[in-house]
């Protein structure tokens, strides 16, 4: 069965820091995976989506980077956090057809100092 | 363009009566429908989906949608509702393209009170 692995669960980072924030997909091949930003417990902004290794859409401008170095592999990045990149960001993969749901990682709760 | 409405914030219901959470949806084309619910801390967990066939959806945890068309609406039912079902529910509707994205409502949060 599929399975999504996202790490650390939580991380308190000055304003300032680099990010790294790293997700893995097991038992697919050729997902499309998305990044996800959660505020206050309510409404999810989709910040990233990925159709294949190296190909990624950005959704909104913003202080975030993505990028897919291996197939099951999605890595969310930053040079400098800002205050406003706090949140629960989460990570999501489906199969290619667009037709399939996507399936949840449990998230990274990230609070900036 | 794509949306979805939950038109409301917050639903409270007993435990053992009903339970319905609404989702309204404007596409072009046809519409491809979900619901999730998200529990504290967690991440989005999948209910069901429509995408034709049946108006009457069945799904995890003895949860059912009911799609209609000329209403646009997909709500989320539960004949009982459970203690253990209050949550913060999304329905979302599949986006265009072939990327997979889904366009999310803002959240209902289920209360269920004993």
């Amino acid at each position: 069965s599929q399975t999504i692995h996202q790490w650390p669960a939580t991380l308190v980072q000055p304003v300032g820091s680099p990010l790294s924030l790293e997700c893995t997909v097991e038992g697919t091949s050729n997902p499309n995976l998305y990044w996800y930003r959660q505020a206050a417990g309510r409404g999810l902004q989709l910040l990233f989506y990925s159709v294949g290794i190296g190909q990624i859409s950005s959704e909104v401008p913003q202080n975030l980077s993505a990028s897919r170095p291996q197939d099951r592999q999605f890595i969310l990045s930053s040079k400098k956090l800002l205050l406003s990149d706090s949140g629960f960001y989460l990570c999501a993969w489906s199969a290619g057809q667009g037709i399939q749901p996507q399936h949840f990682g449990d998230g990274t709760r990230l609070s900036i100092l | 363009a794509q949306s979805v409405a939950q038109p409301e914030d917050q639903v409270n219901v007993a435990e053992g009566n009903p339970l319905t959470v609404k989702c309204t949806y404007s596409v072009s084309g046809n519409p491809y429908l979900f619901w999730y619910v998200q529990y504290p801390n967690r991440g989005l967990q999948f209910l069901l989906k429509y995408i034709t066939g049946d108006n009457l959806v069945k799904g995890s945890y003895g949860f059912e949608a009911e799609f209609n068309k000329s209403q646009t609406s997909f709500h989320l039912k539960k004949p009982s509702a459970l203690v253990s079902d209050s949550a913060l529910y999304f329905c979302a509707v599949r986006g265009s393209g072939n990327t997979g994205k889904l366009i999310f409502g803002q959240g209902t949060t289920l209360q269920v009170k004993p």
